[in-house]
């Protein structure tokens, strides 16, 4: 089974960005991809944009155009997502998730980052 | 878009219960339908997939159905471990998924 390993916690003002780290244990990165979705506090899933384990193409949210950027880095089997221009109402916690092929639902998810935007 | 809409948002229910979730698409996914449970805390855990199909490890008293737009999560006899909350997912639009808005099962 293919564990996600995220990154920590994070606080930050509103306006600033925050970057979180998925690491992939099998240390090779699926030809599938890595997912991002959110939480927010009491809230449902939503699903925010995907990075492509073949040629790091990424399709995301059109709510989110403009202010996120998913990369990954093949070498260390790490997916990143930046957000941008954080406002109060992205304070959510964060999952990395990995599916089996490519039209497949997630398998695999990652234990969360919660992030908490605050003034 | 594809719009999942989930019903009901909340249920109450006792330990040996038949519970029954329910999975409208905006349009035809195809059986490309996953359910997931959550518990507080966690992340989701993927129970079932392709409609019917249960994920390696999952109890059998999970089932699904449907076809379409219209599908179905079903638990015969609630187990203690089960009270949590219940998303369903479209994958037909891989790679943009879309989750329906969530069932909590209490007691």
């Amino acid at each position: 089974q293919v564990q996600l390993l995220q990154s920590g916690a994070e606080v930050k003002k509103p306006g600033a960005s925050v970057n979180i780290s998925c690491k992939v244990s099998s240390h090779a990165f699926p030809i599938s991809g890595v997912s991002w979705v959110r939480q927010a506090p009491g809230q449902g899933l939503e699903w925010l944009g995907w990075v492509s384990g073949y040629d790091a193409g990424t399709n995301y949210a059109q709510k989110l155009q403009g202010r996120v950027s998913m990369t990954k880095d093949t070498s260390t089997a790490t997916a990143y997502m930046a957000l941008r221009s954080l406002q109060s109402d992205d304070t959510a916690v964060y999952y990395c998730a990995s599916t089996k092929d490519s039209y497949s639902p997630p398998g695999n998810w990652g234990q969360g980052t919660l992030v908490i935007v605050s003034s | 878009d594809i719009q999942m809409t989930q019903s009901p948002s909340s249920l109450s229910a006792s330990v040996g219960d038949r519970v029954i979730i329910t999975c409208r698409a905006s349009q035809d996914i195809v059986n490309s339908l996953a359910w997931f449970q959550q518990r507080p805390g966690k992340a989701p855990r993927l129970l079932l997939y392709a409609a019917s199909r249960v994920e390696s490890g999952v109890p059998s008293r999970f089932s699904g159905s449907g076809s379409g737009t219209a599908y179905t999560l079903t638990i015969s006899g609630l187990q203690p471990e089960d009270f949590a909350t219940y998303y369903c997912q479209q994958y037909y639009s891989s790679p943009s998924w879309t989750f329906g808005q969530g069932t909590k099962v209490d007691i």
